[in-house]
């Protein structure tokens, strides 16, 4: 069964690094989505991308990320400057329409 | 301000009954409502989802029920296992032109054998 792939899993990083999230979204699926949970609280919304643009971003999106789909098949999340509290899971997610499949997640660690 | 509210943070029940759990949300005109499941460490999983013209909607031992006027949708497991046990999340997607799924808290779900 097709699935959602993102590396790494596990990622620890200093704080101020920039770091690069990777994702390989189910292949003919046209949405595509960045969302973030960290320890204990909700899954948030990052930002959805879709027809190689961004179509809808949350107001935790701001100048410190960007999102790129640099070939057909991968779709990457950046996150420029660390902070600690950039430390969380961040799920890669896409779909057809309304349903949204997601990888099993980035563990990020900002020390 | 817009709010979804999942009725507990953890429900114990014992095996074999039905599990029920509760989504309630504020200041929102969803388009869909949807059911997810996630295991710890992991990501969410898709169940159910359910349009604003539907009332309810089943998939072998889970039910969904979506009340537009009272703002809430149900979530039921029959004859629930062990293995049902993990958190489910609501989650409200609002279309438009542009899609995004905006997540409740979660309820945690523990059967009990």
């Amino acid at each position: 069964e097709p699935e959602v792939t993102q590396t790494p899993s596990h990622q620890v990083t200093q704080m101020g690094q920039e770091v690069i999230l990777r994702c390989v979204p189910i292949s003919n699926h046209l949405y595509f989505y960045w969302y973030r949970q960290i320890l204990g609280q909700k899954v948030e919304f990052l930002v959805s991308f879709y027809n190689n643009e961004i179509s809808e971003k949350s107001e935790i999106f701001d100048d410190q990320f960007s999102v790129e789909r640099p070939d057909g098949s991968n779709f990457t999340l950046k996150i420029r400057s660390t902070k600690l509290e950039d430390s969380a899971m961040y799920f890669c997610a896409s779909g057809l329409n309304t349903e949204a499949f997601f990888g099993q997640g980035t563990r990020l660690t900002v020390v | 301000s817009q709010k979804i509210e999942q009725n507990s943070e953890a429900l114990n029940i014992q095996e074999g009954k039905t599990a029920t759990l509760t989504c309630n949300y504020t200041n929102y005109s969803p388009a869909y409502l949807q059911w997810y499941r996630q295991d710890p460490g992991r990501g969410p999983v898709f169940l159910l989802l359910i349009r604003e013209n539907e009332k309810e909607k089943r998939k072998e031992r889970l039910k969904v029920t979506f009340d537009t006027t009272l703002k809430q949708s149900l979530f039921h497991i029959t004859a629930s296992q062990p293995a049902d046990s993990a958190t489910y999340l609501c989650a409200l997607f609002t279309s438009g032109g542009y899609q995004k799924v905006t997540f409740g808290i979660g309820t945690k779900l523990q059967v009990i054998p």
